[in-house]
Parts: C-alpha cells; sequence; structure tokens
C-alpha cells in the first residue's frame, strides 16, 4: 500500500515481557517518528530518525524503550520488561522532510498495547 | 514550557451546523501549527498547515486561521457531516532543526443526526 503500515495492530502481552512494535513509513520518506498516546490524551513524542539514524531520543521514556531503524525504511520500537504504565497506542509517521519547514507527516493506525 | 491547549475538549452538534474550535499555544520559537482529525482507532490524518505568515487556510468545509501575535489558532467547521465526528488535534511545531512538534489532546466532536 502507499501509507504508513504498523503491525502488530493489537498486541496484549504480560508485565515484565519484551515486545517489538514495527512501522512501514511510505517509501522514499526520509523521516520516521514515534509517538505515543495514552488513553484520552494527547501524543507523546517518542523518538525521531532522519535515515537511520535518531538525532533526538528524548522522548523516550526510560531505557526500557529502544528503536531502531535500518535500510532507512522499517522500523522497530522496543520495550523491554514492560510495565502496565506502557499500555498505550503507540503511532508512527513518516515525512519526506530534508531540513525545510512545513511538511506533512503521514500517520499509520498504530499498534494498541495492551500489558497485563 | 512548550504547551498546547484546546477547547472545547469535547463538543455535541447537530448535522448541518457550523462550530469553531480553539486552539492557544505557547510553544518557542513558532514554525508552524496544524490541525490534523483524528478518527476513532485511526492514525491523525493533516487537515491544514499554517506558518507564521499566514492567518487562514481552507481545506474543502475546515478553515482554520491563526493569530500569531496571540498565539491562537481556531478550526471552523461548515456545515457539519456525521463523518466530521472525530478527535480535531492542533499541533504546533518549534524550530529546533528538525519538526519537534507539540500536540495539543485534541477536541472530541460529535456531529449528531
Amino acid at each position: 500500500g502507499a501509507g504508513v503500515s504498523q503491525s502488530p495492530s493489537n498486541k496484549v502481552t504480560e508485565k515484565g515481557k519484551d515486545v517489538e512494535l514495527r512501522c512501514d513509513p511510505i517509501s522514499g520518506h526520509t523521516a520516521l517518528y514515534w509517538y505515543r498516546q495514552r488513553l484520552g490524551q494527547g501524543l507523546e513524542f517518542l523518538i525521531y530518525f532522519q535515515g537511520n539514524s535518531a538525532p533526538d531520543k528524548s522522548g523516550l521514556p526510560s531505557d526500557r524503550f529502544s528503536a531502531e531503524r535500518t535500510g532507512e525504511s522499517v522500523s522497530t520500537l522496543t520495550i523491554q520488561r514492560t510495565q502496565q504504565e506502557d499500555s498505550a497506542v503507540y503511532l508512527c509517521a513518516s515525512s519526506s522532510y530534508l531540513g525545510g519547514r512545513g511538511d506533512t507527516q503521514y500517520f499509520g493506525p498504530g499498534t494498541r498495547l495492551t500489558v497485563l | 514550557k512548550n504547551q498546547v491547549e484546546q477547547s472545547p475538549q469535547s463538543l455535541i452538534i447537530l448535522e448541518g451546523k457550523n462550530c469553531t474550535l480553539q486552539c492557544n499555544y505557547t510553544v518557542s520559537p513558532f514554525s508552524n501549527l496544524r490541525w490534523y482529525k483524528q478518527d476513532t482507532g485511526r492514525g491523525p490524518v493533516s487537515l491544514t498547515i499554517m506558518t507564521f505568515s499566514e492567518n487562514t487556510k481552507s481545506n474543502g468545509r475546515y478553515t482554520a486561521t491563526l493569530d500569531a501575535d496571540t498565539k491562537q489558532s481556531s478550526l471552523h467547521i461548515t456545515a457539519s457531516q456525521l463523518s466530521d465526528s472525530a478527535s480535531y488535534i492542533c499541533v504546533v511545531s518549534a524550530i529546533t532543526g528538525f519538526q519537534k512538534l507539540v500536540f495539543g489532546t485534541g477536541t472530541r466532536l460529535l456531529v449528531s443526526p
């Protein structure tokens, strides 16, 4: 498809387990963003990739969270030793940002993570 | 602290009526302001984007305004339709070398038949 895709769409896990969330950006988009959206709250910025490098990881809430991107395409967000407060929808977005201002971020449908 | 506040938190209107959603921000230095529509269970979709020099931007029945002096924006929806039922999110971008977006918590709009 032409849009941003994410998998899985839903993930239920037990507290303490590790999870991996995947994002496939729009082909050719160099910028990729991860956000978290807790129930009834706004989006929280987690991490930004420009190509394969991550110039801003300031939003990662703890060292249990990590992300990588390979081949300027697919990105994975890994949460280790999940906690119940990690339950949220994790959204990925991509854009063709090349250093200018005002380009549009296109969002995927999100992965709903539930930690029991 | 960079913040984006939206009002009202939720709104119910009758189909065919108009409505206006508000956004106040304290993000600095300002780069641009966007309005997104987020349907339940879906990712946000961009409606409008305005830079410092733009006062208004339209996208069909959606018209956004920006007052950079008072740091306020509004989204006006004309002749509402049932499909307009969604959350509308105001997002402000700060100039930090890349697009660091500050999201409002959104206004949940319900258009009733």
